[in-house]
């Protein structure tokens, strides 16, 4: 079966810049999507076709691409970003959605 | 605003069948591709499958032969059932409204969760 792969958890300090990695095979040809999911709440979309930011989302997220790993970028993180991030994406076929396991950030 | 809210049983019975109901305001069943997600407790996200208004489904390969998703333009809402229930079927189920691109999908609104138990 097809799978994303993330580190199960990222710490940094407050102020510091963390990156989420997510890689698989068919990510070259097909967009990736980050969502952040604080305790007890929905996901939340934070990026979008690999680099797009939704309106409302702080410009401190960031996300990029290179051959077959995303990676989401949070710079100056602050105690509020503390959360689950979870990359999403599709098979290599477009036809079925698939999510990486997600990734705890701690900010120390 | 998009705006998106799941009802149904909190408690199925094993075997038995879990039905839910999004219901969608602010915007159109009509209009958009339609998803379900769920999340086991302290577990990641997974993807049960989507619909398009006109009826064209796709489904996680690992519950299609016991997911079915429809929608009803007239109510601006759509359905989830998942026949044969066990207790790994025990999660949060979100609806979520999906956004189609030629190379792939992303979910931009979600509603708020439901808990479905899956218990004698």
């Amino acid at each position: 079966s097809y799978e994303l792969t993330q580190p199960p958890s990222v710490s940094v300090s407050p102020g510091q810049t963390a990156r989420i990695t997510c890689s698989a095979d068919a990510l070259p040809r097909q967009y990736a999507s980050w969502y952040q999911q604080k305790p007890g709440q929905a996901p939340v979309l934070v990026i979008y076709k690999d680099t797009e930011r939704p309106s409302g989302i702080p410009e401190r997220f960031s996300g990029s691409s290179s051959g077959t790993t995303v990676t989401l970028t949070i710079s100056g993180v602050q105690a509020e970003d503390e959360a689950d991030y979870y990359c999403q994406s599709a098979d290599s076929s477009g036809t079925y959605v698939v999510f990486g396991g997600g990734t705890k950030l701690t900010v120390l | 605003q998009v705006q998106l809210q799941e009802s149904g049983p909190g408690l199925v019975k094993p075997s038995e069948t879990l039905s839910l109901t999004c219901t969608v305001s602010g915007g159109s069943v009509s209009d958009n591709y339609w998803s379900w997600i769920r999340q086991p407790p302290g577990k990641g996200l997974e993807w049960i499958g989507y619909i398009y208004y006109s009826g064209n489904t796709k489904y996680n390969p690992s519950l299609k032969s016991r997911v079915t998703i429809s929608v009803d333009t007239s109510k601006n809402q759509f359905s989830l059932k998942l026949i044969s229930v066990i207790a790994a079927d025990t999660a949060v189920y979100y609806c979520a409204r999906v956004v189609p691109a030629v190379l792939g999908y992303h979910f931009d609104y979600w509603g708020q969760g439901t808990l479905v138990t899956v218990s004698s």
